[in-house]
């Protein structure tokens, strides 16, 4: 069963917009990982949170981590059409469970 | 240094062949995985292996074996192919655990008509 679950499904937006992506998951966690995936090829790892940080930055990539809410938050700042692709949210309870992606489009 | 790498990256089986999905990464990594695809899916775990000569079953083993005879290679065997296996199949590696940073092959999409 998939331990991350994102949200929305899809999303479309204008160049130089932020893109928001949510992963809810279920039950208690070491840490929650972020992952691009581009149209037929493998996932790329963007970002890790440990489950005793809050938020974490890397480059136009934001994260946040609500332990008690069960939830993260990926913000991409300032979009590109090279950021259209599809991005995962992966948690380690057993082994890494991947949710069903958000398939972000970024309109030039 | 090449990542990992999958053969083939396209396959067409008939149900009840068999073959085998080749995977090899030159990080050193002890941890190996296979993963299947399916649209609105998300990944599942097949198979992993934590070191050369240990392997384990993931989420959904079923139709599939694995071995692991070296550090470098990880191939995953399809015994009698069935359409359900339809799917597009990464595999990965990292460090030393399943929790760590995964690094991702470019995905063997294979059909079972």
């Amino acid at each position: 069963s998939q331990q991350g679950e994102e949200d929305p499904q899809a999303l479309s937006i204008q160049e130089g917009e932020n893109a928001t992506m949510n992963c809810s998951y279920k039950t208690s966690i070491n840490n929650l990982q972020w992952y691009r995936q581009n149209s037929g090829r493998g996932l790329v790892h963007l970002i890790l949170i440990r489950s005793n940080e809050r938020e974490k930055h890397s480059g136009r990539l934001r994260v946040t981590l609500d332990t008690s809410k069960k939830s993260s938050s990926l913000l991409i700042t300032a979009s590109r059409a090279a950021d259209t692709a599809s991005y995962f949210c992966a948690t380690d309870r057993g082994h890494m469970r991947f949710g069903a992606g958000t398939r972000l489009t970024v309109k030039p | 240094n090449a990542g990992v790498t999958q053969t083939p990256k396209f396959q067409v089986l008939k149900t009840g062949q068999s073959m085998t999905l080749q995977c090899a990464q030159d990080m050193n990594h002890e941890y190996m995985s296979w993963y299947r695809q399916d649209p609105g899916m998300g990944l599942r775990l097949i198979h992993y292996s934590v070191g050369a000569g240990i392997t384990d079953q993931g989420e959904v083993p079923n139709g599939y074996n694995v071995s692991r005879s070296t550090t470098e290679d990880f191939p995953l065997r399809l015994l009698s192919a069935a359409p359900s296996q339809t799917s597009v199949y990464f595999c990965a590696s990292s460090y030393s655990s399943g929790w760590d940073e995964q690094f991702f092959g470019p995905g063997t999409r294979l059909t079972v008509l």
